[in-house]
This record gives structure tokens, sequence and C-alpha cells, in this order.
């Protein structure tokens, strides 16, 4: 069965304070995988798409990695505004509709 | 930017009434998705859609659900009697190269 876990749960940090939120995947085969930021009673903003281990991508702050296992979103040098629930999911070989399976999310809290 | 849109942002209903939720993806999209996300749980899909028929369902889409494309920019999810358990937040998405989420529909079942 296709399946995402994320960690930690939660996460809070200091201003400035680096740090890195993992998400494990385990799927028939990888088409792809997002990373998207969620605030509270929103829908989930896309960041990153990663289609091969090793790839990388980068903005402003936020650094995605990817390996035949996992990711992980490295958060340089954070700011309260990056407070949010960051959302792992991938796109599996299993299914040729695009559907998401979601990871629960990180919820990220930055202190001035 | 283009944008998905949904509307009604809230809806409140009793259990066993009827709703219909309503979705306007991004204009060239091809591909349309609802899902789900109970208070606290990881977001689930529901059902994709493509060249006007549903190209995969997930075991939460019974009976009780149906989608359509009523026109070139409409994409709704109705559910005919709706139970306490369907309360959550409904994301509509589309996709180019990557899917682009609506801001959700909170529905609350009473």
């Amino acid at each position: 069965e296709d399946q995402v876990t994320q960690s930690p749960e939660a996460l809070r940090l200091q201003e400035g304070e680096s740090s890195s939120l993992n998400c494990s995947y385990t799927v028939s085969g990888l088409r792809g995988l997002f990373w998207y930021r969620q605030d509270p009673g929103k829908g989930p903003e896309f960041l990153f798409t990663l289609y091969s281990a090793g790839e990388e991508k980068e903005k402003e702050r936020l650094k995605a990695t990817l390996t035949k296992k996992e990711s992980f979103l490295h958060i340089t040098a954070p700011k309260p505004e990056d407070s949010a629930t960051y959302l792992c999911a991938v796109q599996a070989s299993s299914s040729n509709t695009g559907k998401l399976i979601f990871g629960q999310g990180t919820t990220l809290q930055v202190k001035p | 930017e283009p944008e998905v849109t949904q509307t009604p942002s809230h809806q409140v209903t009793q259990m066993g009434q009827e709703v219909i939720l309503r979705c306007v993806p991004i204009s060239n999209h091809l591909y349309f998705y609802w899902y789900r996300q109970i208070l606290g749980q990881k977001v689930e899909f529901l059902v994709s859609f493509y060249n006007n028929e549903i190209s995969e369902k997930s075991e939460i889409f019974d009976d009780q659900f149906s989608v359509e494309r009523p026109d070139g920019s409409n994409f709704t999810l109705k559910i005919r009697s709706t139970k306490l358990e369907d309360s959550a937040m409904y994301f509509c998405a589309s996709i180019a190269e990557t899917q682009y989420f609506g801001p959700g529909t909170r529905l609350l079942v009473l």
C-alpha cells in the first residue's frame, strides 16, 4: 500500500534556528513528490515538485531534497511568517490519474 | 495568476440534506480532483475527473457522492444525504504540471 509519513508532527523553532522536516514514503513507483504549505483554514499552497533521487529545489529559505525513500524540507534561518503546516504528498505509479497521497503534515511554529 | 476558486467558503447543513460544493478550476487544466480533510487529519483523495467522466475514485467516494462538470468552467461535488462524518474541509484541485488547490469549503453537518 502506498504510504507517506511525516516527522516530526510539530516543530517549534526560534527565529533564525535552521532545521529539517522529514517525509518518508513507500510507493510502488514514484512519479513525483510534492511539498505544500497550508495555513490554518486554507488550501494547500504549492511549494516544490521532485521527480528523482538526488534532485534538489530551493525557494527563499526553503530547500527540498529527495532520496529513494524520503524527502527533506530544509528551512534555513526561519522567520515567524514561515509558521504553517507543511504537507508532503506523492504521486504513485499505481495510479495514472495523478492523485496525491498525503502525509499528516508537520506543523511548524517559529517564534520571534 | 490563475487560481482555483471554490464556493461557498462555509456551509452548514442538517444531516440528511443534500449539498453541492462548487469549484472553478484553472481554465486550461484537464484533470480535476476533490479531496477532503477532516479536522486534524490527513488530506484524503476522493475522486479524479477527466474528459467529463470519473477516472478514479477512493473508497470514501460512495453512492452518496457525485461529481459533475455542468458547463465549461464549473466542477461540482454533490453529497446526496449528508452524514455527521461528512463534516470536513473539501478541496478542489486541478492539474497542469502540478496540482493547484482551491481555498476549500468548510462543511459542517449538524
